[in-house]
């Protein structure tokens, strides 16, 4: 069973509108997450990483946790077609030795009409 | 910025040679990781490790194994590659813990596309 989930998409959604990404995870001990874009052929980069329930908004990009719901997401907002890509969710665990684990969802493919 | 680099952005191989991924982190990272990635399957953590000649078990790490006789470099390697292990491989690196409940975000190098015939 997968601990990350994210619709696959495609999203697609027009040139100027708001880009709303989610995600759900099932393993109550993930204490932090991210987002990870990833172009074609590219490797991932990251967007966002929260760590406490509620918003964090950094440029066009404002992700939301909800531990309790088990819930994250990303809004986009202005869109641009430099925004389509596919999105990682990931979920990190505490590593014995220090740092995380992260458990990545599939991504959703998002595309920016013009 | 971090910089993670790999040996190869492309790589074919014949079923049973033995094959060796490299990658090189220049941030004085302690946690280096090896991911492979298939359609519809996501990122698969192969192998992990948290410090020099230390390493531990990611989620599919059958015919693989793994060196970091340095900090800086991390070493995958198939023992004898199989078709099946065609796929696009991913190293990334992060710093440890920051403070109590701030964690670092991992930084990935650009793959390496390996083909197995």
């Amino acid at each position: 069973q997968k601990e990350v989930e994210q619709n696959s998409g495609p999203l697609s959604v027009p040139e100027g509108a708001i880009a709303s990404l989610n995600c759900t995870y099932s393993d109550r001990g993930s204490q932090s997450f991210f987002w990870y874009r990833q172009y074609s052929g590219k490797s991932p980069e990251l967007i966002m990483s929260i760590y406490s329930n509620g918003d964090k908004e950094d440029g066009r990009f404002t992700a939301q946790l909800n531990k309790a719901s088990q819930y994250v997401s990303l809004l986009i907002r202005d869109s641009q077609p430099s925004d389509s890509a596919t999105y990682l969710c990931a979920g990190g665990m505490i590593l014995t030795g220090g740092g995380n684990k992260l458990t990545f969802g599939t991504g959703t493919q998002l595309k920016v009409e013009l | 910025d971090v910089k993670v680099t790999q040996s190869s952005r492309y790589l074919v191989k014949r079923t049973g040679e033995k094959v060796f991924l490299e990658c090189v982190q220049d941030m004085d990272h302690e946690n280096m990781f090896w991911y492979r990635q298939d359609p519809g399957l996501g990122l698969r953590l192969i192998y992990f490790s948290y410090d020099v000649k230390m390493k531990e078990k990611g989620d599919i790490p059958e015919g693989y194994s793994v060196s970091r006789e340095k900090k800086e470099r991390f070493s995958l390697i198939l023992e004898s590659a199989s078709t099946n292990q065609t796929s696009m491989y991913l190293c990334a690196s992060s710093l440890r813990e920051l403070a109590q409940g701030v964690y670092n975000e991992q930084f990935f190098g650009p793959g390496t596309r390996l083909t197995v015939l």
